[in-house]
């Protein structure tokens, strides 16, 4: 079945840090990739998605390629801020029969000043 | 009101209560999902409604009986609860079309605590 690997974190990184969360995927034929954040107390929200091979979702400094030669869909911001901590969830779309969604165990991101 | 809006935001109940959540998604989307997010673990599925059918129930408990009366609204009713059925409850809504292009967009959730 479809399924998404995340590493795990905590990911502890000071202010202006490269950031990379890396995020593999198995899936039958090609979903779209997408890139979730929760910051405490909230629900997730989209951070960027990518629905083709190659295409890179990009959204407030952060990036992600989809690269279907390695199955991966890594995170990467060049330089993080201490309102960056939260949890990135990588997700793709399932496209069997139902609408469903598969996501990673999530990655918690801490940026000290 | 835009997106997706999810009440109450907090909610304690006993184990003989009866309660519900209620979600709505003002988007225009024909899909609706409850998920479940539990401490240390993976974001569970736990229904999925298309078109106010349920295409996903992922063998979650009979005291979770969920209710999708159009696709602008989703209900999660609660029975006999257990205390390890305290989380957070997320809403999500999706076009729901065949390219499976689109994304989730979330509700706040509600936070469910069970005594």
């Amino acid at each position: 079945g479809n399924s998404v690997t995340q590493m795990e974190g905590p990911v502890t990184l000071s202010e202006e840090a490269f950031l990379t969360i890396n995020c593999t995927y198995t899936a039958t034929g090609y979903p779209s990739l997408f890139w979730y954040v929760q910051y405490p107390g909230e629900g997730l929200q989209l951070l960027l998605k990518a629905t083709k091979a190659d295409d890179k979702g990009s959204n407030k400094g952060f990036e992600a390629t989809y690269r279907k030669e390695t199955t991966s869909f890594h995170l990467e911001k060049g330089s993080v801020q201490v309102s960056d901590s939260a949890v990135y969830f990588c997700a793709l779309s399932d496209l069997s029969g139902t609408y469903k969604y598969i996501f990673g165990t999530g990655t918690r991101l801490k940026v000290l000043a | 009101e835009t997106g997706v809006t999810q009440t109450p935001r907090h909610l304690v109940m006993g184990m003989t209560n009866k309660k519900s959540l209620k979600c709505e998604q003002h988007l225009g989307h024909n899909a609706m999902y409850w998920y479940k997010q539990s401490a240390k673990k993976p974001l569970e599925l736990m229904f999925v409604y298309n078109f106010k059918e349920q295409t996903e129930n992922n063998s979650v408990p009979s005291r979770f009986s969920p209710e999708c009366p159009n696709s602008s609204h989703l209900f999660l009713h609660l029975h006999t609860l257990q205390p390890e059925d305290s989380a957070l409850y997320l809403c999500a809504s999706s076009q729901g079309d065949s390219t499976r292009t689109g994304e989730l967009f979330f509700g706040e959730g509600s936070r469910l605590t069970v005594l």
